[in-house]
Order: C-alpha cells, then sequence, then structure tokens
C-alpha cells in the first residue's frame, strides 16, 4: 500500500536554517493531510494539517503547502532548532471528520545540528 | 493538557498466548483507533471504533483480534493467540467529532517469542 510516499528517509539541516519535507500521494479521494512529528519511545504528536480546499496553512515557525494538481505536500520549518530532530510522518485521510483511518507515510528523520 | 495514555508500556508474552493491550483516549472524544508499526516499517491502521461498535477495519484485523469499551474510560485490544509477526508497537488514538486530528497514545512494545 503506497498510497502516501515520503522519498527522503533522512533530512540533515543546520539549526536556523529552513527545512523542508515532502510528501507524495496517489489517492485523489484524500481529502485532508496532517503532519506529525515523532520522538523515539513516544506516539506520534499532531503538528499541523491541511484541508484539500487549501493550498497553505501556517502555525507559527511550521508551514504546510499542499500542490493538488501534483497530488504533493511539504511541510516548511523555519527556523530550524535542534528540539525538532524527530521522525515526521505525512497522513491522510479519505473520509470526513473523525469517521476514517489515517494513511501514514514511511517517515522522514529530520536532524538538525547546532 | 489532556492526553492518551497506555498500559503496560512493554508487554511480552509467548506465541499463542493471550494478550490485552489498554488504553485510556481523552476524555471527551468520541472515536477510537488502534495503529500498529512493526520496526522500520509504516504506521499502519488497524481498527476504527464509534458508538461501541468497530466502524473500520483493515485486512490485519483478523479474527485473532477484538476491540472493546468496557467502560467510559478504557479501550482494549484483544489478540486471542498471538504470533511472532504481531511483535510491534501498538498505537491507540482517539478524536473528537468534526475534526480530523487523531491524537496518539505512547504505545506499548508487544514482543512475542
Amino acid at each position: 500500500d503506497q498510497q502516501v510516499k515520503q522519498n527522503s528517509p533522512s533530512l540533515s539541516v543546520q539549526e536556523g536554517r529552513i527545512s523542508i519535507l515532502n510528501c507524495d500521494y496517489t489517492n485523489s479521494m484524500f481529502d485532508y493531510f496532517l503532519w506529525y512529528k515523532k520522538y523515539p519511545a513516544e506516539g506520534p504528536t499532531f503538528l499541523i494539517s491541511i484541508s484539500s480546499i487549501k493550498d497553505k496553512n501556517e502555525d507559527g515557525r511550521f508551514t504546510v503547502f499542499l500542490n493538488k494538481s501534483a497530488k504533493h505536500l511539504s511541510l516548511h520549518i523555519v527556523p530550524s532548532q535542534p528540539g525538532d530532530s524527530a521522525v515526521y510522518f505525512c497522513a491522510a485521510s479519505a473520509k470526513p471528520g473523525n469517521t476514517g483511518k489515517l494513511i501514514f507515510g514511511q517517515g522522514t528523520t529530520l536532524q538538525v545540528k547546532p | 493538557e489532556p492526553e492518551v495514555t497506555q498500559t503496560p508500556s512493554h508487554q511480552v508474552t509467548q506465541m499463542g498466548q493471550e494478550v490485552i493491550l489498554r488504553c485510556v483516549p481523552i476524555s471527551n472524544h468520541l472515536y477510537f483507533y488502534w495503529y500498529r508499526q512493526i520496526l522500520g516499517q509504516k504506521v499502519e491502521f488497524l481498527v476504527s471504533f464509534y458508538n461501541n461498535e468497530i466502524s473500520e477495519k483493515s485486512e490485519i484485523f483478523d479474527d485473532q483480534f477484538s476491540v472493546e469499551r468496557p467502560d467510559g474510560s478504557n479501550f482494549t485490544l484483544k489478540i486471542r493467540s498471538t504470533k511472532l509477526e504481531d511483535s510491534a508497537m501498538y498505537f491507540c488514538a482517539s478524536g473528537t467529532d468534526g475534526s480530523y486530528e487523531q491524537y496518539f497514545g505512547p504505545g506499548t512494545r508487544l514482543t512475542v517469542t
């Protein structure tokens, strides 16, 4: 099941610079997308989301961009901080509200170097 | 801040034994889920539960699995006869009506020997 793909297993950036994490999807029925952050030995923590009717959503240092025609979304973190070092998962939902499952990508491990 | 809790944090069991994983969802949430993550793989959906019944389940969720909300606070996942391939992190999640966000617990690491 490759409906949600994160093709970069890892990303390393310098503190203060921008981190860009990418996600591609294949199912055009997805109408809501979420980013989760996960530290070792913890559960995924909700970070930011975007509806398919929007192309951008911003929350502090985090911005998610959605390109529906390309079936691509990205998470921008500016400025990156060492505490942002974690695994980032993209997830998608095809059903309204909380009635449906989330389908996750494989995750991208972000390392922010001081 | 309210959070989802799970017990135990680590469960070791022998193949063929029954295990029950426990979760306490966020108190005003109405939707409950179980996911699992086998080491090195994706987080995979197992089952969703709403209004005291299963609303959706994956092909992984076969007859060996069951879920229950025995009281107003707990949500459990039972595996009747564990297999080696059931070894994974199991995450419980919950969500509110009208929202897409699901909030995850810290997980239970299940090791089947």
